[in-house]
């Protein structure tokens, strides 16, 4: 079975500053996707990169990117020049097709908080 | 915005109660998946619905059910409620394995407390 673990519970970063989230998963499977979400206070997940596994080059998208490490199963985030508004839940996802649909697995989460 | 749209925002139950949560999905989007996340943790998938059928489901037991419409709308249904189901309960709509793009569009959730 496939697993997702963040071992960061909490992380802290000055504001403009850069931090890496930590994020490994376990697989058999070959073709699958990653992602980050953000899940602020306001409880509706957003979508902050994806990966598609196949994919050698690391996602960006603007302040932030990954790096994907498929051979070691890793898939960080980094957030370069921390703003306030980035200050949340954090959660890395897996998702494979299964029988026809998607299969999105969770870790359990990293807060972020932003220190003006 | 994602133009999923969730209810009702928060509802309290009593235990061996039964629950209905509704989700709109984002226009176009046929496939609608259901997560529980409890307090503190990450969502866990419940299951999936494509064209009114289930095609995927997590580990939760058969008392979890659910419907999808013919507009793509879907509701969970929980039955025999227990204290443990007390969570947030998310919804997310995407097209389906094999679409161009197949970013799922979270709601806001229904958080439910059994009590």
């Amino acid at each position: 079975a496939q697993t997702v673990t963040q071992s960061q519970p909490e992380m802290s970063v000055q504001e403009a500053e850069t931090v890496t989230l930590s994020c490994t998963y376990d697989t058999s499977e070959s073709d699958y996707y990653l992602f980050w979400y953000k899940q602020p206070p306001s409880r509706q997940m957003i979508l902050v990169i994806r990966q598609e596994a196949y994919k050698q080059q690391n996602a960006t998208e603007n302040r932030f990117s990954v790096n994907f490490q498929k051979a070691a199963k890793s898939f960080s985030l980094k957030i370069s020049d921390s703003q306030l508004g980035d200050a949340a839940m954090y959660f890395c996802a897996y998702r494979s097709e299964d029988h026809g649909g998607f299969k999105t697995i969770f870790g359990a989460g990293t807060r972020l908080f932003v220190k003006a | 915005e994602t133009g999923v749209t969730q209810s009702p925002t928060h509802l309290i139950k009593t235990r061996g109660q039964q629950v209905t949560l509704r989700c709109s999905s984002q226009s176009g989007h046929n496939t609608v998946s259901w997560y529980q996340q409890a307090l503190g943790q990450g969502p866990q998938f419940i299951f999936q619905y494509y064209r009114e059928e289930e095609n995927g489901r997590g580990n939760f037991p058969p008392r979890f059910s659910g419907l999808q419409f013919p507009n793509y709308s879907s509701e969970l249904n929980v039955n025999a409620l227990e204290l443990d189901d007390s969570a947030l309960y998310l919804c997310a709509s995407s097209l389906p394995p094999g679409a161009l793009n197949t970013e799922a569009f979270f709601g806001q959730g229904t958080r439910l407390t059994v009590v």
